[in-house]
């Protein structure tokens, strides 16, 4: 199984602040990676599809970037609505397997 | 407008077994794939499987943590997608998720498994 390393788990910052995520993949997955944005165990919102496509209706604040086995998804300037947690979700091979999370609280 | 609702969560006894619908609407349901995702409380979310289109026979693909105790399949006369789950664990307690090719997601129908 191909296996997601996400970092930080968490981070604090300020209403304002670039904010940049990474995932890793154990093997290397093309760019079939998506990133999601979950507030309080709702249902996930995906935000970026086959790496760097923005999904419609996202704000262009996030982005996304990388191939093989390196992302990043970046938030230009956080916003409140911003504090949630971040998962990337590799899909290139089955079992698909997500990265453990990024919390992201207000500083 | 796209459309998922996850039915027949619960409380279940370790080794006892249930299934869960997703009521789909808003989109042509044997065109496209459907996955099932799974949080457990206070941890992060797990893909546990798929259920491919029409096209690819609805071939099914499963995490190994579930593989030979969980069954997805569809019932395409009522728009649904099922996951009949057997043996369960007390790990399994969880909120199942059903969603579109994982783009579109339901709210999701909590899982407990406790005796």
């Amino acid at each position: 199984d191909i296996q997601m390393t996400q970092s930080p788990s968490s981070l604090s910052a300020s209403v304002g602040d670039r904010v940049t995520i990474t995932c890793r993949a154990s093997q290397g997955i093309r760019n079939d990676l998506g990133w999601y944005q979950q507030k309080q165990e709702k249902a996930p919102k995906r935000l970026i599809y086959a790496a760097s496509t923005l999904q419609s209706g996202v704000p262009s604040r996030f982005s996304g970037s990388g191939s093989g086995t390196e992302f990043t998804l970046t938030i230009s300037s956080l916003q409140p609505e911003d504090f949630a947690t971040y998962y990337c979700l590799q899909y290139d091979s089955y079992p698909f397997t997500f990265g453990g999370g990024t919390k992201v609280d207000i500083k | 407008e796209v459309q998922l609702v996850e039915s027949g969560g619960g409380l279940v006894q370790p080794g006892g077994s249930l299934r869960l619908s997703c009521a789909v609407s808003g989109f042509i349901f044997s065109d496209h794939y459907m996955d099932w995702v799974r949080q457990a409380p206070g941890k992060g979310l797990e893909w546990i499987g798929r259920s491919k289109n029409k096209a690819h026979n609805y071939i099914t693909e499963y995490a190994a943590s579930v593989k030979g105790r969980f069954t997805i399949s569809r019932d395409v006369s009522k728009n649904s997608l099922d996951l009949q789950m057997n043996s369960l664990k007390v790990e399994d307690t969880a909120i199942y998720f059903c969603a579109r090719v994982v783009t579109d997601w339901g709210q999701g129908t909590l899982v407990t498994v406790s005796s």
